[in-house]
């Protein structure tokens, strides 16, 4: 059974500090790995997909990096911004076609 | 409009009581799932569809049951609310095929008193 880590579990920043998010998995035979956003009360949107066979995906100042090998990922978001302020997902798909989430990372920009 | 809704948004009930929450998607996707979110928990996969017929039990199944009516919509039923329901519900779909994106909607937030 895949497991999903996700650490730290809260995160506090000033704006304009860079993001490091970081999740890992104990099956390294992924297919692909998603990062999602959740905001307090609201549903949870598709950042980024990143497949097995690339290294690094990236979307404007989110950039999600791949190393299946040791089993990890890790999300930067550049020059934080009190928007950005939000719970963060990874999750893998596993045999049975379902997605194993971290238990996520809550971020919160300071202005 | 939104590709992935769910009825109702918010809902508080009485132990024991039965609960429908219901979801549609206008996406067109095969495969439909509900998860059911704890906090500081991640999402658990509750049940899933592939297509109209063919429904399969999630992690964590009992005390749930579901309805596929139709490409569109998937519906999750309580039979017999008890508090430790109480958590937020997703829906998501994806595209027929392995490892597809999924595809969230906003959630319910459900209270079983």
């Amino acid at each position: 059974k895949q497991e999903v880590t996700q650490i730290p579990a809260a995160l506090s920043v000033p704006e304009g500090e860079n993001l490091v998010l970081n999740c890992s998995f104990t099956d390294s035979a992924i297919y692909n790995l998603q990062w999602f956003r959740q905001d307090p009360g609201k549903g949870l949107t598709s950042l980024l997909l990143i497949q097995s066979s690339q290294r690094e995906q990236t979307s404007g100042r989110l950039n999600a990096s791949l190393d299946k090998s040791s089993g990890r990922s890790t999300l930067y978001i550049a020059a934080s911004q009190p928007g950005d302020s939000a719970t963060y997902l990874c999750a893998v798909p596993d045999n049975d076609y379902k997605l194993s989430f971290g238990a996520g990372t809550t971020v919160t920009v300071r202005a | 409009d939104a590709d992935v809704t769910q009825t109702p948004r918010n809902r508080i009930t009485k132990t024991g009581k039965r609960i429908m929450l219901e979801c549609s998607q206008t996406k067109g996707h095969d495969r439909m799932y509900w998860y059911r979110q704890d906090p500081g928990l991640g999402l658990q996969l509750i049940y899933y569809s592939f297509d109209v017929k063919d429904i399969n039990k999630g992690e964590i199944s009992d005390g749930y049951s579901v309805s596929r009516q139709a490409q569109a919509k998937f519906s999750l039923s309580l039979e017999s609310a008890i508090p430790n329901q109480t958590a937020l519900y997703f829906c998501a779909t994806s595209a027929a095929g392995a490892h597809n994106e999924q595809f969230f909607g906003p959630g319910t937030r459900l209270t079983v008193l």
